[in-house]
């Protein structure tokens, strides 16, 4: 079946501009979660979705950055503002609980460019 | 807080041996688990092995198999019979096993793992 998909694949943007990154999880799945690949900070967790709960946005490095899930599928993650440093790529990754664990399938990412 | 190391940046074994990529990780939790990603250039993340933390006997998945040893703290990857596809960035992963919810996996830097042929 279909997997994660994420959209655009690259994105370049000029400094001072807000940004849309948009995730589409593998349909049925309840949770969905965002992750940033940046060269100085490795992997690192952004935010969390599960069902109708409110979003787990521990992971959020500034007031720039929002996430919404609509309708609990597709994810929208706003960056506002963007600044060089947030130039990384950004992973999304749906699971679905399969007895007591939780798997997640990672989307192919989205790199981000900031000028 | 929970912190997973990966301390070689890089590797590089010739095809057909066998390489064994090092991580450790620190937390207070009783019951999680651990995993190894495979990222190949193409971006997409994919898991290569699981671990449960309750289990003694170390995961196998084809080439692939785990040293897991819970006191130290240790989780390495050993890939036999190296491929030239097995070129990738490996990341090892933490997830504290929440009861009935999901939960964030804490990575590790990740190592360049480079199979020559």
């Amino acid at each position: 079946g279909a997997g994660v998909s994420q959209s655009p694949s690259n994105k370049v943007t000029e400094k001072g501009k807000d940004v849309e990154l948009r995730c589409d999880p593998i349909s049925g799945h309840t949770a969905l979660y965002w992750y940033r690949q940046s060269l100085g900070q490795g992997l690192e967790f952004l935010i969390y979705f599960q069902g109708n709960s409110a979003p787990d946005k521990s992971g959020l490095p500034s007031d720039r950055f929002s996430a919404e899930r609509t309708g609990g599928s597709v994810s929208t993650l706003t960056i506002q503002r963007t600044q060089q440093e947030d130039s990384a790529v950004y992973l999304c990754a749906s699971s679905l609980r399969q007895g007591v664990y939780y798997e997640q399938y990672f989307g192919p990412g989205t790199r981000l460019t900031v000028t | 807080a929970q912190t997973v190391t990966q301390s070689q940046p890089e590797m590089s074994v010739q095809e057909a041996e066998t390489v064994t990529l090092s991580c450790t990780y620190d937390t207070s939790e009783n019951n999680y688990y651990l995993f190894w990603y495979k990222q190949p250039p193409s971006r997409q993340m994919i898991l290569v092995i699981r671990q449960e933390a309750y289990k003694q006997q170390n995961a196998t998945e084809n080439r692939f198999s785990v040293n897991f040893q819970k006191a130290a703290k240790s989780f390495s990857l050993k890939i036999s019979d190296s491929q030239l596809g097995d070129t990738a960035m490996y990341f090892c992963a933490f997830m504290k096993h929440v009861s009935g919810a999901n939960s964030k996996l804490t990575f590790g830097k990740g190592i360049t793992l480079s199979v020559r042929p």
